[in-house]
């Protein structure tokens, strides 16, 4: 069964659009995370959930938001798409900030 | 400066052969350790995760050392196989009021047959 799963897997999208990427775990962990990894493979967090609560924001700019409907649900809705968000978008669980992550498959974000 | 270097950027060996990948840190106040493996258009795989009075962990093939002083720890991989082709990354957690971690560039590992 997967662990984190992500949807899309691919998004392609134009600039000035708002999209939204999806992220679910079945793990029953408290803490969810988003991140960005850039074409130089640096992975960069961006976002951290426990408990419904926003503990880290890695200075994202504000058209990043994070939602999170329930403990299972991390999802990550970016406004007013710019080139420079093109990148490769992972979402992450833990049972708490001290444990192992586990990583969703990712989702592509192409912005043309 | 980012504070978690490793190196090599990238290595090659031949299937069999070990290998021996770095990594130095500036974190501090220190909380833990971690080496993923990321295969190629895939989530990074949590292999190690080391606290500051752990010196080594093993997970099958892989030992992770870990020496706090120093701020270096290091992933060895004993009896390569071409699986073993990925990119392997070092991950350092810090605790200062909130929760940092920070991510390596990763050692990307090329396994020949």
């Amino acid at each position: 069964d997967t662990a984190v799963s992500q949807t899309p897997k691919y998004l392609v999208t134009q600039m000035g659009n708002d999209k939204s990427i999806k992220c679910e775990q079945n793990l029953g962990h408290d803490t969810m995370y988003w991140y960005k990894q850039d074409s130089k493979k640096f992975l960069k967090i961006m976002f951290s959930y426990n408990n419904k609560e926003l503990i880290i924001n890695e200075t994202v700019p504000n058209r990043f938001s994070p939602k999170s409907p329930d403990k299972a649900h991390l999802n990550l809705h970016i406004n007013s798409l710019e080139l420079g968000d093109s990148a490769v978008y992972f979402c992450a669980s833990s049972q708490d900030q001290q444990r192992r992550q586990y990583f969703g498959p990712g989702t592509r974000l192409t912005v043309t | 400066k980012n504070q978690v270097e490793q190196s090599p950027q990238s290595l090659i060996i031949l299937e069999g052969k070990n290998c021996t990948l770095q990594c130095n840190y500036t974190v501090s106040p220190f909380s833990n350790l971690r080496w993923y493996k990321q295969d190629t258009g895939r989530g990074p795989v949590s292999l190690t995760i080391m606290t500051f009075s752990e010196n080594t962990k093993s997970n099958g093939r892989y030992t992770a050392t870990l020496d706090a002083d120093t701020k270096q720890s290091s992933l060895h991989i004993t009896a390569s196989q071409l699986s073993d082709s990925a990119s392997y990354i070092c991950v350092v957690s810090e605790i200062t009021g909130g929760f940092k971690t920070i991510f390596g560039a990763g050692t990307r590992l090329f396994v020949k047959a």
